[in-house]
């Protein structure tokens, strides 16, 4: 079965830190690839995506991601954080092909940002 | 920006009742879906729904729940007979045309079955 792993459960940084978050997936075939955010008391939201071309994604309010096919992984990246990207962030694929497209999530990743 | 929209955002419910949880998805939107997340764990995929009829479902989605499109707007998914395990956030979705296009999430729905 697909599954999607994310590495870190919490991570705390100061602002201006750089910030990785690390995913993986498990399926052969080409997926469609997505982090999505969730701030406090709010519903997920695209952060950005992958469906083909450029592997390197920019995403809204400074993050990209980059596909590396051979690693099965998407990781997060914002070179510096801010108090206001303190939230959990989600990495999730679907199949392309076959599939009516559902979303296959990580558990998450709390972010925490030290004013 | 168009949005989903969902209520109740909160529901508490005695185990054994039923419960509906109603989304407005996106107004152009074709492909609809509800997710749940149970406190501390995954978001999980429960069923997607296309032109009136469920297209794709989970092993979650057993005899107890089912979805329906009573009208032009409305998505609305029924657990017939709440357990306690069902307790969990409950996320509508929609995507516009192309299936494996980007979903676009609702507020989520607490459901407490207490």
């Amino acid at each position: 079965a697909q599954s999607v792993s994310q590495h870190n459960h919490h991570v705390i940084l100061s602002e201006a830190a750089s910030l990785e978050l690390g995913c993986n997936y498990s399926y052969g075939g080409t997926v469609n690839l997505f982090w999505y955010v969730q701030y406090p008391g709010q519903h997920l939201q695209l952060l950005l995506k992958y469906f083909s071309g450029d592997p390197l994604v920019k995403g809204i309010k400074g993050f990209e991601a980059e596909f590396i096919k051979s690693k099965f992984s998407f990781n997060l990246r914002k070179p510096s954080v801010q108090w206001s990207d303190t939230a959990e962030y989600f990495c999730a694929v679907n199949k392309v092909g076959g599939s009516q497209g559902n979303l296959i999530f990580g558990k998450g990743t709390k972010l925490s940002v030290k004013p | 920006e168009p949005e989903v929209t969902q209520t109740p955002s909160h529901q508490v419910t005695q185990m054994g009742q039923e419960v509906i949880l109603r989304c407005v998805p996106i107004s152009n939107h074709l492909y609809f879906y509800w997710y749940r997340q149970i406190l501390g764990q995954k978001v999980e995929f429960l069923v997607s729904f296309y032109n009136n009829e469920i297209s794709e479902k989970s092993e979650i989605f057993d005899d107890q729940f089912s979805v329906e499109r009573p009208d032009g707007s409305n998505f609305t998914l029924k657990i017939r007979s709440t357990k306690l395990e069902d307790s969990a956030m409950y996320f509508c979705a929609s995507t516009q045309a192309m299936k494996a296009d980007t979903q676009y999430f609702g507020p989520g729905t607490r459901l407490t079955v207490l």
